[in-house]
């Protein structure tokens, strides 16, 4: 069946440095790709969403990386700040389809 | 603007009680959803309505009701408590085009613990 998963359930990364967030997909049929930000006690926040047909899309920040070779997303958030420490989900759509199937989270800890 | 209004935001329960989480918005969205929240779990879809007097299942339906009689509210009845429905409940909604492309906007959550 379709599943999304995450590489690791925490990573620690030291203030102002780069954070890599890592997704896998199985599902071919996905059209779209989302990455969303979840902060302790909060709903989770859209961040950013990539097209199946693009390899590479960037926002405030954040840069999603997206291998269909290999069906593996990441987020590359720049100078990562203490307001970044949160869960981050991955999720995958296909088009027409109402439901996101969303991955189980990683954990961003930043150290200052 | 309010976004999406999640009430309550705790309850505890006893096992068969029945109960409904409340959820409005009032950014006129098409599409309404609940998903519920559990540890070490994505979020995983229990019902969606794409507009109001239509709904439809998701992953985990069973043991929950939605109806849709307006565009602004979505409840969810937990029609007799257990257990294993204990967890966090999220509400969101987005236009019809935003299903697409995955941009929903998410209440805070309602954390629900059954006994």
């Amino acid at each position: 069946g379709e599943s999304v998963g995450l590489h690791l359930p925490t990573l620690s990364v030291q203030e102002g440095d780069n954070s890599i967030i890592n997704c896998a997909y199985s599902n071919s049929a996905s059209d779209y790709f989302i990455w969303y930000k979840q902060e302790s006690g909060k709903g989770p926040q859209f961040i950013i969403d990539i097209r199946s047909n693009m390899d590479k899309r960037q926002g405030q920040r954040v840069t999603v990386l997206l291998n269909k070779t290999v069906k593996h997303l990441s987020l590359q958030i720049a100078a990562t700040q203490p307001g970044d420490s949160a869960v981050y989900f991955c999720a995958e759509n296909r088009a027409g389809r109402r439901a996101l199937t969303f991955g189980s989270g990683t954990r961003l800890q930043v150290q200052p | 603007n309010a976004g999406v209004t999640q009430t309550p935001k705790f309850q505890v329960l006893k096992t068969g009680q029945s109960m409904t989480l409340q959820c409005a918005q009032d950014m006129n969205h098409e599409y309404m959803s609940w998903y519920r929240q559990d540890p070490g779990m994505g979020l995983r879809l229990i019902h969606y309505s794409v507009g109001a007097g239509i709904t439809d299942q998701g992953e985990v339906p069973n043991g929950y009701n939605v109806s849709r009689s307006t565009t602004e509210d979505f409840p969810l009845r937990l029609l007799s408590a257990a257990p294993s429905q204990t967890s966090v409940y999220f509400c969101a909604s987005t236009r019809l085009a935003g299903v697409n492309t995955g941009e929903l906007f998410f209440g805070e959550g309602s954390r629900l613990t059954v006994l």
